[in-house]
């Protein structure tokens, strides 16, 4: 159980390109859900909270006009990288914690995103 | 400080156990976690341990917290070559859903 699926796994594109990623949890609800960065060989930095029906929080130095979320549904959020520069090429992790208290993160298997 | 820290890397041989230790930094924190990351993957939850807990043991993983030192050590016993990865302690901190993840540790297992 405590499934987490992201999509897409990879993507390749040009500068100047939107790029959209999805987190589900498959057989759980997730009021709450995180958005990480990860560089090479580097731990994980959260870049914001995502929270269902409302605003999602961003951790300091994160650009909201650049890194938009959407949590539409206790079951999807979504991190729209808009206009992707090169320096936004980078390893991308959800996560979701069930809605029954004290439940651990479960962890998307990640996008590698890579901007020409 | 605020990091949370963790050696960066660990070689043991197939069968001996792996210890992997880590030290975290808020004395409230309530969940401590071990994730395990395999090349080009997400995290994979291991174990976690609630803070007024000192062992937990699970199949061939133990956990030991040691609050008062803010040491979380991570032990496998009869390590396989499916355990090399990269290992990430987390806190929760108090009131918060938000992880702080440790550095990670890269632990290697040879034949």
């Amino acid at each position: 159980g405590a499934v987490v699926s992201q999509h897409p796994s990879r993507v390749i594109c040009k500068s100047g390109t939107s790029v959209k990623i999805e987190c589900r949890s498959l057989d759980f609800q997730a009021t709450t859900m995180f958005w990480y960065r990860q560089f090479p060989k580097k731990s994980l930095m959260l870049m914001a909270t995502s929270n269902e029906g409302s605003k999602a929080t961003y951790e300091q130095g994160v650009e909201k006009d650049k890194f938009l979320i959407n949590h539409a549904s206790l079951t999807l959020s979504t991190l729209t990288v808009t206009s992707a520069h090169p320096e936004d090429s980078s390893f991308y992790i959800c996560s979701a914690r069930p809605l029954t208290a004290n439940q651990p993160q479960h962890f998307g298997d990640g996008t590698r995103l890579s901007i020409l | 400080g605020e990091d949370v820290e963790q050696s960066l890397f660990l070689s043991v041989r197939e069968g001996d156990s792996s210890v992997i230790n880590c030290t975290y930094t808020d004395s409230s924190s309530t969940y401590l976690y071990w994730y395990k990351q395999e090349p080009g993957a997400g995290l994979q939850l291991l174990t976690y341990i609630f803070s007024n807990m000192d062992m937990k043991q699970d199949q061939r993983l133990t956990v030991l917290l040691n609050k008062k030192d803010k040491h979380l050590s991570l032990r496998i016993a009869d390590t396989q070559t499916g355990d090399s990865a990269i290992y990430f302690c987390a806190e929760r901190r108090w009131n918060t859903d938000k992880l702080i993840f440790g550095t990670g540790t890269r632990l290697q297992v040879f034949p």
